[in-house]
């Protein structure tokens, strides 16, 4: 059965403090590793990954994926309280079962003033 | 605005009444999938569907859960003699064959008393 993993599942900082979340699977014929940020209403696309040791990058946000030892992180570098959200990981699967999404239970950061 | 949109935002049934939810995914979108949330999980998916063909079904959806697509556009998703442990929040997903990010509609809530 595939499973993820993230941690940590809660993080308190600061504005201005730099984070990073991680994410662990293990899952049969891996496809992709997908970054989404939730805050009250529905999962919003961050990143998609596929290849190890790319980093995508999109403002103060970054991800890189490591197929080897089967983790990603996200990294947001000078937060700002509009990250406050729930940060989900999922994989994607290829063969039986392919095309849906396994998530991770999210971390869910919190920053304050 | 030319997202994935769900109808409705919040249902409150009373247990054993059946309930319907709709929806309507990026026109151009082939593939469709029904995902449930419940606090502090991240989405576990149900079902999905490229067109009108439902191509796969989570093992642990019961019986009493049923969806269509019956023109490849839009779906809904029916469940009957609704159990307190329905109590979630049922999101719609959309994305194009071959692609790998799914685009999140901003879900219906269920509350079943």
């Amino acid at each position: 059965e595939d499973k993820v993993v993230q941690s940590p599942l809660s993080l308190v900082v600061h504005e201005g403090d730099t984070v990073t979340l991680n994410c662990s699977y293990e899952v049969t014929n891996f496809r992709s590793l997908l970054w989404y940020k939730q805050e009250k209403k529905a999962p919003t696309f961050l990143f998609m990954l596929t290849s190890s040791g790319i980093e995508k990058k999109s403002g103060r946000l970054s991800s890189i994926l490591d197929k080897k030892e089967l983790f990603s992180i996200l990294n947001i570098t000078a937060t700002q309280t509009g990250d406050s959200a729930i940060y989900l990981c999922a994989v994607e699967a290829s063969g039986a079962g392919s095309y849906q999404l396994t998530f991770g239970k999210g971390t869910k950061l919190s920053v304050i003033p | 605005d030319t997202g994935v949109s769900q109808d409705p935002r919040h249902k409150i049934t009373k247990r054993g009444q059946n309930v319907t939810f709709r929806c309507d995914p990026i026109s151009e979108h082939n593939r469709l999938y029904w995902y449930r949330q419940t606090l502090g999980q991240g989405p576990e998916f149900l079902t999905y569907f490229q067109n009108e063909a439902q191509l796969e079904k989570s093992r642990l959806l019961s019986d009493r859960f049923s969806a269509e697509r019956p023109k490849g556009s839009f779906s809904t998703l029916e469940i009957q003699r609704t159990e307190q442990g329905d109590s979630a929040m049922y999101l719609c997903a959309s994305c194009l064959a071959g692609a790998y990010e799914q685009y999140f509609g901003p879900g219906t809530r269920l509350t079943v008393t």
